[in-house]
């Protein structure tokens, strides 16, 4: 069981160049999410879906896109790199879509992470 | 405006004793509480968890405890082991999947 697979895993990109990092889960989740790490700043989210065909702004959107035509997949867009992307980026799923009302924390599964330097 | 605060960037401990990591929060509408560990290049894994209306969690060797009048939660740790040694997250969410993360705690335990 694979879990979450991100890649790549380092990617280097120059100011203005597009890329799109991958996610894959196997655990047929229904809640997939996109995370940024930067020092002293925590995780902040940055997009997130709750289902195929449905996704939604985070904290952090901008500079971003995402699409989810498949319950596995949850791709990342950078459509014009910028240095301020700069940052390990992390995709999270879980098998909830908690509203209103539910019980029980909703455990995220992170994958191993993507290292992004934009120069 | 950072809603969970860690505000400890670092702790060290001796092997054996216990480690105290801290997190502060705003939103008295937080649901729950989860500690994450990660350790490098790898992502946060899921430690442990608490709802807003219990005041303690406890799984082996990791407790957590909510104190909601004070807005603050605190993990413990004991005994503390060399492989405990990593960052730790706290996160809260607000009736859904969005946790929202502290900065985190950078846990050192010297053998």
């Amino acid at each position: 069981n694979a879990g979450v697979t991100q890649t790549p895993k380092f990617q280097v990109l120059k100011t203005g160049q597009s890329m799109t990092l991958q996610c894959a889960q196997d655990m047929n989740h229904e809640y997939m999410s996109w995370y940024r790490q930067d020092p002293g700043m925590g995780l902040r989210l940055i997009h997130y879906s709750v289902g195929a065909g449905i996704t939604d702004q985070g904290e952090v959107p901008n500079g971003y896109n995402v699409s989810r035509s498949t319950t596995e997949d949850f791709p990342l867009r950078l459509l014009s790199a910028a240095p301020s992307q700069t940052s390990v980026y992390f995709c999270a799923s879980s098998y909830s879509t908690r509203g209103t009302g539910s019980s029980g924390a909703n455990v995220l599964t992170f994958g191993a992470g993507s290292r992004l330097t934009v120069l | 405006d950072q809603q969970v605060k860690q505000n400890s960037p670092s702790l060290s401990v001796q092997e054996g004793r216990i480690s105290i990591l801290n997190c502060d929060y705003t939103n008295s509408m937080f649901d729950y509480f989860l500690w994450y560990k990660k350790y490098p290049a790898e992502g946060p894994t899921f430690l442990i968890s608490i709802s807003s209306i219990k005041d303690k969690n406890e799984d082996g060797r990791f407790t957590v405890f909510l104190n909601k009048s004070a807005k603050h939660l605190s993990l413990h740790i004991v005994p503390s082991q060399p492989g405990d040694s990593a960052v730790y997250f706290c996160a809260a969410s607000l009736y859904g999947n969005k946790l929202v993360f502290g900065a985190g705690t950078i846990l050192r335990v010297k053998s």
